[in-house]
């Protein structure tokens, strides 16, 4: 089955203590990308991947570290969490479909975890 | 679930209505544009997606209307069913250069029996 796995879907820390989400996905997308929820903010996307070893800044980098080393996997690494990256975070990939074509790149979603920083 | 969003606009339709969800972007360089699903806890699901060199697309009781005038995207469901009851996002983003996307906020459709 195509999909997007992430783990854990759960997790609960303390500031400061290190973690890393990760993220997987199966369909040998170029495109990956993670993203975080919060309620009135909508999705805001934190690190995006092109492909192995290429990545780059979204919209609300601080605090986050990302790494493509396989094309498959995505994880997202907070450093030192602090209370204020409490939220949902979602990771996705894609392909680019090119120029021709009236889709482009569309995003499959992972299930989403849920972060709690204490 | 996890609650997606405390304040959402919402909109109620009727079953077999149709609904009309309306959206406005931000940036004049964006040129493509996504509509996305999202269940009470689950991920945002992909719907449909456009181009800025089309004005209309449409997909399976969807359909995507883009004015680009107005920097304005709305999204049809034509019949609505129990089962399209979510949170709908839109998307925008460029073609070249960057896969950076912006989301909006959302809209919450509520589907009444």
């Amino acid at each position: 089955e195509a999909q997007v796995t992430q783990n854990p879907r759960y997790l609960i820390t303390v500031t400061g203590k290190k973690l890393t989400v990760t993220c997987s996905q199966n369909m040998n997308h170029e495109y990956m990308s993670w993203y975080r929820q919060d309620p009135g903010l909508g999705l805001r996307q934190i690190y995006y991947s092109m492909n192995v070893e290429v990545t780059d800044k979204g919209d609300v980098p601080e605090g986050y570290k990302v790494s493509r080393k396989e094309k498959r996997n995505f994880p997202l690494i907070l450093e030192s969490p602090s209370p204020n990256q409490t939220s949902l975070y979602f990771c996705a990939s894609s392909l680019d479909r090119g120029r021709a074509g009236p889709s482009y790149n569309e995003q499959f979603f992972g299930p989403g975890t849920r972060l709690t920083v204490l | 679930g996890e609650s997606v969003g405390l304040h959402l606009p919402t909109l109620s339709v009727q079953e077999g209505d149709n609904s009309i969800i309306n959206c406005a972007y931000s940036n004049s360089a964006s040129d493509y544009f996504i509509w996305y699903k999202q269940e009470s806890g689950k991920g945002p699901q992909f719907i449909i997606d456009i181009r800025s060199n089309m004005d209309k697309r449409q997909g399976q009781r969807v359909t995507v209307l883009l004015n680009k005038t107005v920097k304005h995207l709305s999204l049809q469901i034509a019949a609505t069913q129990p089962g399209d009851s979510a949170v709908y996002f839109c998307a925008e983003g460029r073609t070249f250069g960057t896969y950076k996307y912006i989301f909006g906020t959302g809209t919450r459709l509520k589907v009444l029996a």
